[in-house]
């Protein structure tokens, strides 16, 4: 099984910042996608930013952008210029190609502070 | 489009109790499924459909626990007879088939169940 890993619980970021957050995974896959899901209080779950494996390049979205390491089996989210609604958990995920069930991180909560 | 509805948002309920949650996915998609967050375990998948018929039950925690899709509109998550540990956020999800990015999975609001 897929296995998704994010060893950071917490991160805290000044407003207007940035702020990094780890995921790694582990697959013998070649053709997979990587996730990011934002969860704020409301708890509605968020598609933030995907990447597909095949690609070199990374995804960015506004200010959201990753770095798909996928020798290291690393897939890192960079939040820029951080807002006070990007508090939220967020969740590294990962799903074989052609396969549509998704494999969840255990979630880094971000605060925000003004 | 509404996107994915799910009833009720809160479910209280006593030890022993039948639970019943419900889910409407967005018109048009072909894949349902039914995931479960908590503390401890995070989020985990539970089932998925496919057109209507379940692929994937591995998730189900017990057989207490059950899931049907009548229609390709409404898909039911039962639980019976519940317990304390089932306490959990409860999601449903849906999406289209393909790898198009607008493809990937739409999650509803999720239902909050506390058993007491």
């Amino acid at each position: 099984a897929q296995t998704v890993t994010q060893s950071q619980p917490e991160m805290s970021v000044q407003e207007a910042e940035t702020v990094t957050l780890s995921c790694t995974y582990d697959t013998s896959e070649s053709d997979y996608y990587l996730f990011w899901y934002k969860q704020p209080p409301s708890r509605q779950m968020i598609l933030v930013i995907r990447q597909e494996a095949y690609k070199q390049q990374n995804a960015t979205e506004n200010r959201f952008s990753v770095n798909f390491q996928k020798a290291a089996k690393s897939f890192s989210l960079k939040i820029s210029d951080s807002q006070l609604g990007d508090a939220a958990m967020y969740f590294c995920a990962y799903r074989r190609g052609g396969d549509y069930k998704l494999s969840f991180g255990a979630g880094t909560t971000v605060t925000v502070r003004a | 489009d509404a996107g994915v509805i799910q009833s009720p948002r809160h479910e209280v309920t006593e030890m022993g109790q039948e639970v019943t949650l419900r889910c409407k996915p967005i018109s048009g998609h072909d894949y349902l499924f039914w995931y479960r967050q908590t503390m401890m375990r995070g989020l985990e998948l539970l089932i998925y459909f496919n057109n209507n018929v379940p692929i994937d039950d591995s998730g189900m925690p017990e057989d207490r626990f059950s899931a049907k899709m009548p229609n390709a509109s409404f898909s039911t998550l039962k639980i019976q007879p519940s317990e304390p540990r089932d306490s959990a956020v409860y999601f449903c999800a849906s999406r289209l088939a393909g790898e198009f990015s607008y493809n990937e999975q739409f999650f509803g609001p999720g239902t909050r169940l506390t058993v007491l």
